[in-house]
């Protein structure tokens, strides 16, 4: 299986702050990769496919890059509702695989 | 607007098995695969598997063959996971989730607890 590897497990910013979320694979997944959101009440939601791609009605304040085995997601201008666990996602292989997320936190 | 409505939180004894439904509204539901995934603190996210309701085909990740059957009715738009043998390691939360090249939708998530 690929392994999907979130190296911060938490995070802490300021309100307006720019933050980046990294995510690494085991081996290359061409872009193949997803970005979610889980607000603290369970909810989960689609922010960003195919690496980069905005899924619709996501704030343009969310951005993904990445290739190869290195990926991220930037979140530019922090606002509260974005208090929420972010993970990563690749569909280069089944099964499909999940980073283990990234708790994000305001100051 | 699509929504994928699960059903209510289930309490069961080891060694039962436990059925959760998941139903579509607000699209085709042929139209997409309905996938399972698993969360649990320890574990994290896990995808189990998946169904394409057109056809009934199935995927299932390794870990959890034998653990989960997916099947999917046309006529009511609901997908339903079985889980059998039921041990404390299967105590987490369950999502269903739309699949077309990303998990663009999920429902709400069903807390199955096994206790005795």
């Amino acid at each position: 299986d690929i392994q999907m590897t979130q190296t911060t497990s938490s995070l802490s910013a300021s309100l307006g702050d720019r933050v980046t979320i990294s995510c690494s694979a085991s081996q290359g997944i061409s872009n193949y990769l997803n970005w979610y959101q889980q607000k603290p009440d369970g909810t989960v939601k689609l922010l960003i496919y195919y690496t980069s791609s905005l899924h619709s009605g996501v704030p343009s304040r969310f951005s993904g890059s990445g290739s190869g085995t290195d990926y991220s997601l930037t979140i530019s201008n922090l606002e509260p509702e974005d208090i929420a666990t972010y993970y990563c996602q690749q569909y280069s292989k089944l099964p499909y695989t999940f980073g283990g997320g990234t708790k994000l936190e305001i100051k | 607007q699509v929504q994928l409505q699960q059903s209510g939180a289930e309490l069961v004894r080891p060694g039962a098995s436990v059925t959760l439904s998941c139903k579509a509204s607000g699209y085709t539901f042929t139209d997409y695969e309905m996938h399972w995934v698993k969360q649990t603190p320890v574990h994290g996210l896990e995808w189990i598997g998946a169904i394409d309701p057109e056809t009934g085909g199935t995927a299932y990740n390794q870990k959890f063959k034998g653990k989960a059957t997916l099947t999917a009715d046309r006529s009511s738009n609901t997908a339903y996971m079985e889980l059998r043998s039921l041990t404390s390691e299967d105590s987490a939360v369950y999502y269903c989730t739309r699949w077309l090249l990303c998990f663009d939708y999920w429902g709400q998530g069903t807390t199955l607890t096994v206790s005795s």
